[in-house]
């Protein structure tokens, strides 16, 4: 069975620094995939960043960067230059890739980021 | 403009009165899944499905129903509410197996049970 989880329940960071959300991950399967989703306080979720785990260089999209450490089992979320408008609950979530739970998502507890003015 | 679209938005209900909650999606997509949010669970799912009349559990199935009789169209009902369902549902799609897994989620609906 995934399992997903992020030991961080809320992080605070000043606009404009750059904060990172952990997530470590736990799987028996060869092949998956790790997501970010953003959930603002009007609660859609907002798809960020992808990493594949055959994926050699660490995904990034803007502002979002995922620090994929494979050994460690490790996605950590690096924001950089953080907005007032990046506040917000946070997800990580993985996806079997190549299994049998076609098209599931696992996600963490999530961890909700203020960014302070 | 692709989306998911889930009714009602927000509802509240009392203990036993049965419910549906819609959802629709564009994409064309076969996989088509319901989620529950619940505070320090992050998002459970409840069941998924792979395309028109093949449904199945997933982690939380217990208490819903779903059906899939439209590629397009993939409701979640409650036969019996009851307070322990009060949550925030989410109904998502994608097109796996072909893709990266990403799931395209509806706005939300936040149900109360009293």
């Amino acid at each position: 069975a995934q399992k997903i989880t992020q030991t961080q329940p809320g992080m605070f960071v000043q606009e404009k620094e750059a904060v990172t959300l952990d997530c470590t991950y736990d799987t028996s399967d060869p092949s998956y995939g790790l997501f970010w989703y953003k959930q603002p306080s009007s609660g859609e979720m907002i798809f960020l960043i992808y990493q594949g785990s055959y994926d050699q260089q660490n995904a990034t999209e803007g502002r979002y960067s995922l620090n994929f450490q494979k050994a460690r089992k490790s996605a950590n979320l690096v924001i950089s230059a953080s907005q007032l408008g990046d506040s917000a609950m946070y997800f990580c979530a993985m996806s079997d890739a190549g299994g049998t739970s076609y098209g599931k998502l696992t996600f963490g507890q999530g961890t909700i980021l203020t960014v302070h003015p | 403009e692709a989306q998911v679209t889930q009714n009602p938005r927000y509802l509240i209900t009392v203990t036993g009165k049965k419910l549906t909650v819609t959802c629709s999606q564009n994409m064309n997509h076969e996989y088509m899944s319901w989620y529950r949010q619940d505070p320090g669970l992050g998002l459970r799912q409840i069941y998924y499905s792979m395309n028109v009349e093949v449904t199945d559990k997933g982690d939380v199935p217990e208490g819903y129903k779903v059906s899939r009789k439209e590629k397009r169209n993939f409701p979640l009902i409650l036969e019996s509410p009851s307070p322990n369902q009060t949550s925030l549902y989410f109904c998502a799609s994608n097109g796996a197996p072909f893709n990266t897994g990403e799931l395209f989620f509806g706005e939300g609906s936040r149900l109360t049970v009293l």
